[in-house]
């Protein structure tokens, strides 16, 4: 299976801020990299697909990036209704493993 | 717009067996795929498998395999997925989603079905 590592595993920031999640394949999987968010009590929403594509009706200041087995997630301009976890997810092969969540915070 | 509403929670003892079900609507239900996704007190999302809603192959994860079976009816636009022999360990929060098929995104969550399994 392909093992999927996030960093960190915890963020602290402010309203406003620009912030950075990374997640690691262990082994290369292309573009075939999904960033989801996840709210306490909901489900997962997808928010970037293929690496760096951005789903319909997500707002523009979340964006990602990678290709090969390194990729970010970036949100510029943090809003009150951003902070929450969010995981990674490879669909390069089956079982289509996710990362461990990053859970971002407010500070 | 596009909806996927699951059923309840559910408890179960050790050994029994629970099926969830996954009812889509707003789109067509045969031209996409449903992935079935597990949250244990935790864990990490752990993808079980997907069933392709028209022809109804299926794939599922190693792990589980032997112990889950997913299903559909086109008729109701409705996914199932059937896991036996459960453990306390299959205590989890159960999520199908809907994916595109060739790109294995999940663009559209169910709320969740809580299995609780407890003697």
């Amino acid at each position: 299976d392909i093992q999927m590592t996030q960093s960190p595993s915890s963020l602290s920031a402010s309203v406003g801020d620009r912030v950075t999640i990374t997640c690691r394949a262990s082994r290369r999987i292309d573009a075939y990299l999904n960033w989801y968010q996840q709210r306490p009590g909901q489900a997962p929403n997808l928010l970037i697909y293929a690496a760096s594509s951005l789903q319909g009706g997500v707002p523009s200041r979340f964006s990602g990036s990678g290709f090969g087995t390194d990729f970010t997630l970036t949100i510029t301009g943090l809003q009150p209704e951003d902070f929450a976890t969010y995981f990674c997810q490879q669909s390069y092969s089956t079982p289509y493993t996710f990362g461990q969540g990053t859970k971002l915070e407010i500070k | 717009q596009v909806q996927v509403v699951q059923s309840g929670a559910e408890l179960r003892k050790p050994g029994a067996s629970v099926k969830v079900s996954c009812k889509a609507s707003g789109y067509t239900f045969s031209a996409y795929a449903i992935h079935w996704v597990r949250q244990a007190p935790g864990q990490r999302l752990e993808w079980m498998g997907w069933i392709n809603a028209g022809t109804g192959n299926t794939k599922y994860s190693q792990r589980f395999e032997g112990r889950v079976t997913l299903t559909r009816d086109t008729s109701a636009s409705t996914a199932y997925v059937e896991l036996t022999s459960l453990g306390s360990e299959d205590t989890a929060v159960y999520y199908c989603a809907r994916g595109p098929l060739g790109n294995y995104r999940l663009d559209s969550w169910g709320q969740g079905t809580l299995v609780t399994v407890s003697s």
